[in-house]
């Protein structure tokens, strides 16, 4: 069955200082892997899609990258306002038009 | 141009009860998908209509319905309300076949039940 572990469960940084998020998978021939931005009392942003390993995508202090196995949000000189939960989701070849999410992380930024 | 909007925000019901959720997607938006959140299992795709047929479903039992209409407005129905159904129930629109990309979430309905 195809799953997604996202970790950490939450992560406080400092402004400015970069930091990762991470999405292990496990699906079964993957057809993409999506990276959501979620704010309290709103519903999912989308933000990225990747599709296969070694695939980067940017997006101002946001860079996302994809192996075989696993995602990275990568975040760099984070502000505030970046302060979200993130979730990660996959999509697989069986289920194809299901999307798998991950519990998400609870990222908060300190001014 | 307006969002995705949900209603009621908030619902309180019994176990055993029913309930029905309205989901009025982004005009011109064919596409509205269902999902439920909640703390344990985190976001989880419930069902998607496409001009008022049901194109994907996700794993969920049949106590879980939906439906959509006409204009492309969509309600979910939850049927006998178990304790486990408490959640957050988000919809979310599109208007291409790329639909995890292009999808715009509602704030969601929040459900408790008791």
């Amino acid at each position: 069955e195809d799953q997604v572990t996202q970790s950490p469960e939450a992560l406080r940084l400092q402004e400015g200082e970069s930091s990762s998020l991470n999405c292990s998978y496990t699906v079964s021939g993957l057809r993409g892997l999506f990276w959501y931005r979620q704010d309290p009392g709103k519903g999912p942003e989308f933000l990225f899609t990747l599709y296969s390993a070694g695939e980067e995508k940017e997006k101002e202090r946001l860079k996302a990258t994809l192996t075989k196995k696993e995602s990275f949000l990568h975040i760099t000189a984070p502000k505030p306002e970046d302060s979200a939960t993130y979730l990660c989701a996959v999509q697989g070849q069986t289920g194809a038009n299901n999307l798998f999410f991950g519990t998400g992380t609870r990222l908060t930024v300190i001014p | 141009k307006a969002g995705v909007t949900q209603t009621p925000r908030y619902l309180i019901k019994t176990r055993g009860q029913q309930v029905t959720l309205s989901c009025s997607p982004i005009s011109g938006h064919r596409s509205v998908s269902w999902y439920q959140q909640t703390p344990g299992q985190g976001l989880q795709f419930l069902f998607e209509y496409f001009s008022e047929t049901q194109r994907n479903k996700g794993n969920f039992p049949g106590r879980f319905s939906g439906r959509q209409f006409s204009n492309s407005r969509s309600e979910m129905n939850v049927s006998t309300l178990e304790l486990g159904d408490s959640a957050l129930y988000l919809c979310a629109s599109s208007s291409t076949s790329r639909l995890w990309e292009t999808q715009y979430f509602g704030p969601g309905t929040r459900l408790l039940v008791l």
